[in-house]
């Protein structure tokens, strides 16, 4: 069964410096991945996908994201964090064999939290 | 990407009562996916709803608390029933998008008293 680690539950950064949030996986064959954003009382917002190519995902609001094989990896990344950040992140992923037919598996969430 | 309407958008209830969410999508689906999110927490797969079979619901949901209705391939139902406080939450349905990957409702945001 597909599964999906999270291992910050919380990070505060100041705005203006770089953001890291991470995310492993465990899944046999090369999975779909996807970072969410969930703003407070908001509903959930794609911020990028991984099906296959290029490792390293462009998403919207300046976000990217790479994936490493060797480490299960999908870590999220931006160069420079905006107040308008703040909000919980979610990694998931789906299964690759079964497109469309099966769910999301979704991490625990990171609550990121942006410092003037 | 398909697009979904999930109504109602928030409601407040009564305990010992039912709440039926509807979500409909502008595309024809072969499987939706109801998914609930507590309060400060993630979101958790309650079942996944074939059209023309019954749902498979997850290790910790069951029929009778939370039946599901799929009557054709643009349109389902989740009721959750017997309400308790317990059951305050977003339910979110979902589908698969192709390229686009899931789409979500906007969601269900739900508060038994």
């Amino acid at each position: 069964a597909q599964s999906v680690t999270q291992p910050d539950i919380h990070i505060t950064v100041s705005e203006g410096a770089s953001l890291e949030l991470r995310c492993n996986y465990s899944y046999g064959a090369t999975p779909y991945l996807f970072w969410y954003v969930q703003s407070p009382g908001q509903g959930l917002q794609l911020l990028l996908k991984y099906f296959s190519g290029d490792t390293l995902v462009q998403g919207i609001k300046g976000f990217e994201a790479e994936f490493k094989r060797s480490q299960s990896s999908f870590n999220l990344r931006k160069p420079s964090v905006h107040w308008s950040d703040a909000a919980e992140y979610f990694c998931a992923v789906a299964s690759s064999m079964d497109t469309g037919r099966r769910a999301l598996t979704f991490g625990s969430g990171t609550r990121l939290q942006v410092q003037p | 990407s398909a697009v979904i309407s999930q109504k109602p958008s928030r409601d407040i209830c009564q305990r010992g009562t039912s709440l039926t969410i509807q979500c409909q999508v502008d595309s024809q689906v072969t499987m939706m996916f109801w998914y609930r999110q507590q309060p400060g927490q993630s979101l958790t797969l309650i079942a996944t709803a074939n059209q023309g079979s019954e749902a498979t619901y997850e290790s910790g949901f069951v029929i009778d608390k939370f039946p599901i209705s799929r009557p054709n391939l643009t349109f389902s139902t989740l009721t959750v029933s017997n309400m308790s406080p317990e059951d305050s939450s977003i339910y979110l349905c979902s589908v698969w998008s192709g390229l686009y990957g899931y789409t979500f409702g906007s969601g269900t945001r739900l508060t038994v008293v």
